[in-house]
């Protein structure tokens, strides 16, 4: 079965700086998304990457997918308050398609004024 | 924006009871799913559902639980006899099912399952 690492476990960081989130995976990835979850609340869906070497951003938010399909990062610029919470990586469970999603652990991020 | 709604928000129940927790999933889309968070651990796959029957499930999704379309917006997860074990917080999820190799999945807020 598929399993997904995420590093670091969790972040603390000044207000307005920047940080970096990782997700590598056991096998090669079909799909790979990005959600967020405030502590207690329901996951709020930020990107999904397919492609080797994709790119996608959202606002301050950028996720990139590696050449290989088996590592995603999650870069946030400038953070602020509004970042704060949980990051969690998925990724279809067989081989895609309406899949259930694995998920990783989480990295909880914490933004200092 | 359209969204997946969940009710209750917090179920409090004694060890040995059945529960129903609901879900209305964004009206047009096809594919369901629960999901289920211990405290302080991953977001669990439970199972999907597709066509009014059950498409995918987890080793976690044993004969105490059932899930059901009842109608035409509701979608259900029933837990026949809780355990201990079985507090955790359930999300439901729902997806378009028209991407070929990835879908989408948009999440309600959750239940908080309490079994005392």
């Amino acid at each position: 079965s598929q399993e997904l690492e995420q590093s670091p476990q969790s972040l603390i960081v000044q207000e307005g700086k920047n940080l970096t989130i990782n997700c590598t995976s056991s096998k090669t990835l079909y799909g790979l998304y990005w959600y967020k979850q405030k502590y207690g609340e329901g996951l709020i869906f930020l990107m999904m990457l397919q492609k080797g070497g994709e790119e996608k951003s959202h606002e301050k938010i950028t996720a990139k997918l590696d050449e290989k399909k088996q590592q995603s990062s999650l870069h946030i610029t400038a953070s602020q308050p509004s970042h704060a919470g949980i990051y969690l990586c998925g990724a279809p469970r067989a081989g895609g398609g309406a899949d259930g999603l694995t998920f990783g652990k989480g990295t909880h991020l914490i933004i200092q004024p | 924006e359209p969204e997946v709604t969940q009710t209750p928000s917090h179920q409090v129940t004694q060890m040995g009871q059945e529960v129903i927790l609901r879900c209305v999933p964004i009206s047009n889309h096809l594919y369901f799913y629960w999901y289920r968070q211990i405290l302080g651990q991953k977001v669990e796959f439970l199972v999907s559902f597709y066509n009014n029957e059950i498409s995918e499930k987890s080793e976690i999704f044993d004969d105490q639980f059932s899930v059901e379309r009842p109608d035409g917006s509701n979608f259900t997860l029933k837990i026949r006899s809780t355990k201990l074990e079985d507090s955790a917080m359930y999300f439901c999820a729902s997806s378009d099912g028209t991407a070929a190799i990835t879908d989408t999945q948009y999440f309600g807020p959750g239940t908080r399952l309490t079994v005392l």
